[in-house]
């Protein structure tokens, strides 16, 4: 799988929108882009997808670049519950074949802490 | 929709002690997945099961861990014996199937002394 590079750590006040880099330079044509979050002492939580086209959905926005070597997660209105780690995560589509089975790889993610 | 179900929560115990976790899945999901997070890191993959097949458990310290999901439901991971090493959160996330998105469970935290 394409390893993904995010900043360890992001600010952003409370009610303006979060814009959350990614970098996936080696991206193949069969992985998508998947982003989770997860709440301090919970499980990660799904946010969205997304292989080439952007996405919206009612969490947020994922734009990804024409290229797509890298991609930004939009958390439009963010609110104090938005404080989390967020991950983004390259994935091969299982039906892609090869040995993968479209398993999530987790890194380090940024650490989004949101300010009153 | 009930999530996915974990117990318990937190386990403490000492190092060489036997522990297990069990997980139940969303109703209907054929894939099950137990990760390990140790703490500053994100999950990590130990095993993966298709129904009551194991698909992936290649990152599985197979000679201390065990997992089983006998009936393809509910699903149990053992370890035995307990290293310090294995201090971290035990989550268990399930899908409709291989590719689907995953479910994730509130976790078990364990601790060894």
């Amino acid at each position: 799988d394409a390893k993904t590079t995010q900043p360890p750590s992001m600010d952003c006040a409370e009610g303006r929108a979060a814009n959350l880099p990614c970098n996936h330079s080696t991206i193949s044509g069969n992985e998508y882009v998947y982003w989770y979050r997860q709440i301090h002492s919970q499980g990660p939580q799904y946010i969205i997808h997304g292989l080439k086209n952007n996405e919206t959905n009612e969490m947020a926005s994922l734009i990804i670049t024409e290229d797509r070597k890298s991609s930004t997660l939009i958390l439009p209105h963010a609110t104090l519950r938005d404080t989390a780690v967020y991950y983004c995560i390259v994935r091969v589509d299982p039906r892609a074949g090869g040995t993968s089975y479209g398993k999530l790889t987790f890194g380090q993610g940024t650490i989004l802490t949101v300010h009153p | 929709e009930a999530g996915v179900a974990q117990s318990p929560r937190y386990k403490i115990i000492e190092k060489r002690q036997s522990v297990a976790f069990w997980c139940n899945p969303i109703s209907g999901h054929a894939t099950l997945y137990w990760y390990q997070q140790i703490l500053g890191q994100g999950p990590k993959l130990l095993i993966q099961f298709q129904n009551n097949g194991v698909v992936d458990d290649s990152q599985l310290p197979k000679d201390r861990f065990s997992a089983e999901r006998l009936k393809g439901v509910d699903s149990t991971l053992k370890i035995q014996p307990a290293k310090l090493e294995d201090s971290a959160v035990y989550l268990c996330a399930s899908s409709l199937g291989q590719g689907k998105t995953q479910y994730f469970g509130p976790g078990t935290r364990l601790l060894v002394l």
